[in-house]
């Protein structure tokens, strides 16, 4: 049974550097083929393709976020983490993680993260 | 804004059909195949069709969805109330390298 999780502040200030976690179970992030991307959806908004790390530590940015966003898998603890630089109100969101390279089969329960001073 | 367009709300009545559009371009569904998700309120979206038509395993047949050129569809046949759920259409888009998705649509079941 495939299980993901996500963790990280509720609250953080503009500027500041968020670091969310990705706490799996049920796969292997180093099978072949397996890919975890992270999504975000601002309230009541569209979702937001953010990043994705695939088996072999290949690392994908949405093109908008590039420079923002870094991905990042530590298998022997089976995460996924993602660290997001220079907060805005803009970025307030529910942050998904979840598995697939094309399509995401499994995805955690989501973490809101609210930006504001 | 985004790559792709659905309309931004539809609705129907128990036993009734509704279809939900997606409309992309070239880039993403003129070349890639098409996913939809189902997202029940207050939770997180789950896989609900992937490569234009395939159904996961517990996704009811009521369920189908069919693509043409740049643009995709995803039919419901024989509402129920539990079907009342955001519903999100997705696309690789070769031009971002990256999965882009549709605004989503609000079904409603009256």
């Amino acid at each position: 049974q495939v299980t993901l999780r996500e963790s990280g502040p509720a609250l953080v200030k503009p500027t500041q550097t968020l670091t969310l976690t990705c706490t799996f179970s049920g796969f292997s992030l180093t099978t072949s083929a397996m890919c975890v991307s992270w999504i975000r959806q601002p309230p009541g908004k569209a979702l937001e393709w953010l990043a994705r790390i695939d088996w072999d530590d290949d690392k994908y940015y949405t093109t908008s976020l590039k420079t923002r966003l870094t991905i990042s898998m530590d298998t022997s603890k089976s995460q996924v983490g993602l660290t997001m630089t220079d907060l805005d109100p803009v970025d307030t969101a529910t942050y998904f993680c979840a598995t697939g390279c094309d399509h995401f089969d499994y995805w955690g329960q989501g973490t809101l993260v609210t930006v504001s001073s | 804004q985004s790559l792709l367009t659905q309309p931004p709300s539809a609705s129907g009545t128990p036993g009734q059909s509704v279809t939900i559009s997606c409309s992309g371009g070239s880039s993403n569904i003129g070349s890639n195949t098409v996913h939809w998700y189902q997202q029940l309120p207050g939770t997180a979206p789950k896989l609900l069709i992937n490569r234009n038509n395939q159904r996961p395993s517990g996704v009811p047949d009521r369920f189908s969805a069919s693509k043409a050129g740049t643009s995709a569809s995803l039919a419901i046949s024989g509402l129920q109330s539990e079907d009342e759920a955001d519903y999100h259409c997705a696309a690789w888009d070769d031009s971002l390298n990256g999965p882009v998705f549709g605004g989503g649509t609000k079904l409603t079941v009256l």
